[in-house]
């Protein structure tokens, strides 16, 4: 029974394609988080959704826009990709204390 | 400067040794304190969860928050192969729900048997 689940768990597309990754968690938490992990290690969290309202965004480009259609789902859209978006992006949740992550998403741009 | 400093290692000991990880803080607000455990590919997992100052064990696990020196600690008694992964400090000021979480960079440790 996986917790946190994250969809595709590889990616790999070009410069300029718009693509999606979704996430969903059977915690019954009420907040959500999408974080970017980059090569060399270094978590670091771009939004943050409490019960389907956003409560953290932060310097993000605007190509990225987190949705929320209920609080067990966030997904992450993903417009004109970049070179630099080449990561691995983490789902997590969190009722109380410390959050639970998902297996990543390795996306590729090439 | 930045807010939450770890050395990347990577850290190599022989099986059964004393492993320390320690990161450094810049923000005195900081009060929820934790350790992630990465292993390669996979998302981090919650090692251990503190509040404010003190100490906290569980089982080889043995964590510490020095909030004077803005200095926190995970020891790792009898480490073996399996514990092998990068572990990651995290921190946060406000609710340890809603706030951010600031992570460190990781340490990579490896056991050799």
């Amino acid at each position: 029974d996986t917790a946190v689940s994250q969809t595709p768990k590889y990616l790999v597309t070009q410069m300029g394609n718009d693509k999606s990754i979704k996430c969903e968690q059977n915690l019954g938490h009420d907040t959500m988080y999408w974080y970017k992990q980059d090569s060399k290690k270094f978590l670091k969290i771009m939004f943050s959704y409490n019960n389907k309202e956003l409560i953290i965004n932060e310097t993000v480009p605007n190509r990225f826009s987190p949705k929320s259609p209920d609080k067990a789902h966030l997904n992450l859209h993903i417009n004109s990709l970049e070179l630099g978006d080449s990561a691995v992006y983490f789902c997590a949740s969190s009722q109380a204390g410390g959050r639970f992550f998902g297996p990543g998403t390795r996306l590729t741009v090439t | 400067q930045k807010e939450v400093e770890q050395d990347p290692g990577p850290l190599s000991v022989p099986e059964g040794a004393i492993v320390s990880l320690n990161c450094t803080y810049s923000n005195s607000a900081f009060q929820y304190f934790m350790w992630y455990r990465q292993y390669s590919r996979k998302g981090p997992e919650l090692l251990m969860y503190t509040y404010s100052s003190g100490n906290k064990e569980d089982g080889r696990f043995t964590a510490q928050v020095d909030k004077s020196s803005k200095y926190i600690s995970l020891f790792i008694r009898d480490s073996q192969p399996s514990d092998s992964a990068t572990y990651l400090c995290a921190m946060s000021d406000g609710s340890s729900n809603t706030g951010k979480l600031i992570f460190g960079q990781g340490t990579t440790l490896q056991v050799k048997p």
